[in-house]
Parts: C-alpha cells; sequence; structure tokens
C-alpha cells in the first residue's frame, strides 16, 4: 500500500525558515519523480515543486522560486522541501504527492496518483 | 502559463442525479487532463487521468472526455459519498489546476 506521510509544518514568521519532510512507502521511490502541491485554507490546488526520479532536476512555481528548494533522499525513501524567506501567502497545507506518467499512443501524461494527508504552514507573527 | 477555467463554481444536486463539470484551458492541451476529488478535510484523489482513462478503483460512474481545450467530468448517478470539490489539471506544460467545483447537496 502506497503511503506518503507529510511532516515538518508549524507555525512560523514571516521571513523565517521551515524543512518539510515526506516519508514515502509501498512503492520503488527511485522509480518515481515526486512533487509538493499546497492548498491556501479555504483556496483550491496550487502546484509548488517537483524532483526527478533521481533529484538531478528540479522545478518551480514562480511564487516560489529561489525561496524553496526540493529535494529527496533516494536511500530512505524521503522527499524534502526546505522553504525560506516565508510570507504571509505561504501560509497553506502543503502535500506531498507521487507522480506518475501514462503512456497514450505517443504522449505521456502526468498525474499525482497518491497524496499524502498534508502539513500545515501557518506564516504568522 | 496555462489557465485552467472550471463551470460552474460550485452546483445543487440530488443522490441519483447525472452532474457534468467543464473545464476550459487557454490554450489547446490535446489530452494532458486530469481530475481529481477532495473531499472536506481530505487530500486530493486521482479520478481520470489523460482526459478519459479512469484511475484503478474509481466507480464506473465516474467518466471524463474532452481534448485540445474543453473538458467534461460526468458523474452518471451522484452517491452520498461524492458530494465534494472537484478540480481539473493539466499537466501540458506549467502544472495549473482548475479552481475547483463544490457539488452539494
Amino acid at each position: 500500500e502506497v503511503q506518503l506521510l507529510e511532516s515538518g509544518g508549524g507555525l512560523i514568521q514571516p521571513g523565517g525558515s521551515l524543512r518539510l519532510s515526506c516519508a514515502a512507502s509501498g512503492f520503488i521511490f527511485t522509480d518515481y519523480a515526486m512533487s509538493w502541491v499546497r492548498q491556501a485554507p479555504g483556496k483550491g490546488l496550487e502546484w509548488v515543486s517537483t524532483i526527478s526520479e533521481s533529484g538531478r532536476s528540479t522545478y518551480y512555481a514562480d511564487s516560489v522560486k529561489g525561496r524553496f528548494t526540493i529535494s529527496r533522499d533516494n536511500s530512505n525513501n524521503t522527499l524534502f522541501l526546505q522553504i525560506n524567506s516565508l510570507r504571509a501567502e505561504d501560509t497553506a497545507l502543503y502535500y506531498c504527492a507521487k507522480d506518475s506518467r501514462a503512456r497514450i499512443s505517443v504522449i505521456v501524461v502526468e498525474h499525482f496518483d497518491y497524496w499524502g494527508q498534508g502539513t500545515l504552514v501557518t506564516v504568522s507573527s | 502559463d496555462i489557465q485552467m477555467t472550471q463551470s460552474p463554481s460550485s452546483l445543487s444536486a440530488s443522490v441519483g442525479d447525472r452532474v457534468t463539470i467543464t473545464c476550459r484551458a487557454s490554450q489547446s492541451i490535446s489530452i494532458y487532463l486530469n481530475w481529481y476529488q477532495q473531499n472536506p478535510g481530505k487530500a486530493p484523489r486521482l479520478l481520470i487521468y489523460a482526459a478519459s482513462t479512469l484511475q484503478s478503483g474509481v466507480p464506473s460512474r465516474f467518466s471524463g472526455s474532452g481534448s485540445g481545450t474543453d473538458f467534461t467530468l460526468t458523474i452518471s448517478s451522484l452517491q452520498p459519498e461524492d458530494f465534494a470539490t472537484y478540480y481539473c489539471q493539466q499537466s501540458y506544460s506549467v502544472l495549473t489546476f482548475g479552481g475547483g467545483t463544490k457539488v452539494e447537496i
């Protein structure tokens, strides 16, 4: 059974930093890219960042580029998100998601087939 | 970035109703379109990927269609557990989600 368990959230002052973690189990971690998706209170979903299977390639939303860093420890099946220079608008539930890719003819469609329960980051003074 | 617009933003329906939710992309995205369901206080759940492929374990009352810029999610006979918020998401370029459609009783 695939399980994704996030941790590391909390109340942090503006300008502060946090490191989120996501412990993965139930699948071959090194075979899949992984992502973070966030959801502000009462709002919709926003993709934050993706990291490739090896960790060599990373991708970020413009809203977090330069402040957030995604990484992974393939030896321990763990995904991380280092979040710096936090702003009030970063307040959200942060979900870890497993990427999957489906080949339909010549097309490969990326989608998130498993999600964790999320860890809440609250930025407030 | 590609903008995804869902309509309606909310709807009221009854158990047994047929429900259709629309998602429109600001440019053509072929079939790079996924649908998720989110129940209150829960994580999103993948329903459909590549516009029309049902994720394993998802009931067959859910179906998806469309390509290019216009897509639909249909629930053929609404069940009590289907009252939730539904999101479309494109993976053609920088990943973006629609604003969501809340299905209420």
